[in-house]
């Protein structure tokens, strides 16, 4: 069975600071992995998402996440935090049979100016 | 394209009533999910559609809770009765299933729903 554990339920950063959101998963085989991202009352978009191409990820909004098989981790990660970064970013894996679908439990950022 | 649809954005009803989310999926989207999320228990699926069958419901939290999907563009989350522990924000989202669960899952911005 797939599942997703995120890192920390709170991340705070300061403005220009990188941004480094924890997501590991667990999975006998690797999986599709996806970061979204959801604003005060909005739902979830996409960041970016991990289909077995590149083991590095680039997203929007300057995100990028690298997966590491070894580690089963898909962090995300954003060099300079922005104000407009903070919202809540959700881990995402699915599995390769296509039945199998599942969110991380969140991580809120707060980026402080 | 105006991406997922939902409405009513915002419900506030009282505990016993029946309560209708509805949904309109991005055209030529051939899956649908429905989630709820609350603080306490975070983004759950609760059912989702593959062209308009219901794949996998085992989200469902009981009876009371019913989902249809009658054609492609249109679906519904039904709630009878509602009681006040079903309040929380329900998330419909639409996907193209040309390459399975690779596909990126949009999502419409939800219903807000209070149950006194």
């Amino acid at each position: 069975a797939q599942s997703v554990t995120q890192l920390g339920s709170h991340v705070s950063v300061s403005e220009g600071a990188l941004v480094l959101l924890r997501c590991n998963y667990s999975s006998s085989v690797p999986p599709y992995l996806f970061w979204y991202v959801q604003y005060p009352n909005q739902g979830l978009q996409l960041l970016l998402k991990y289909t077995s191409a590149a083991t590095l990820v680039k997203g929007i909004n300057g995100f990028e996440a690298e997966f590491k098989k070894s580690e089963t981790s898909f962090h995300l990660t954003k060099p300079s935090a922005h104000m407009s970064d903070a919202a809540e970013y959700f881990c995402a894996v699915s599995d390769r049979g296509g039945n199998q679908f599942y969110f991380g439990t969140g991580t809120s950022l707060t980026v402080i100016p | 394209d105006a991406g997922v649809i939902q409405s009513p954005r915002h419900e506030v009803t009282e505990m016993g009533q029946e309560v209708t989310l509805r949904c309109k999926p991005i055209s030529g989207h051939n899956s649908l999910f429905w989630y709820r999320q609350t603080m306490m228990r975070g983004l759950e699926l609760l059912i989702y559609f593959n062209n308009n069958v219901p794949i996998d419901d085992s989200g469902m939290p009981e009876d009371r809770f019913s989902a249809k999907m009658p054609n492609a563009s249109f679906s519904t989350l039904k709630i009878q009765p509602s009681e006040p522990r079903d309040s929380a924000v329900y998330f419909c989202a639409s996907r193209s299933g040309d390459r399975g669960y690779q596909e990126t899952q949009y999502f419409g911005p939800g219903t807000r729903l209070l149950v006194l």
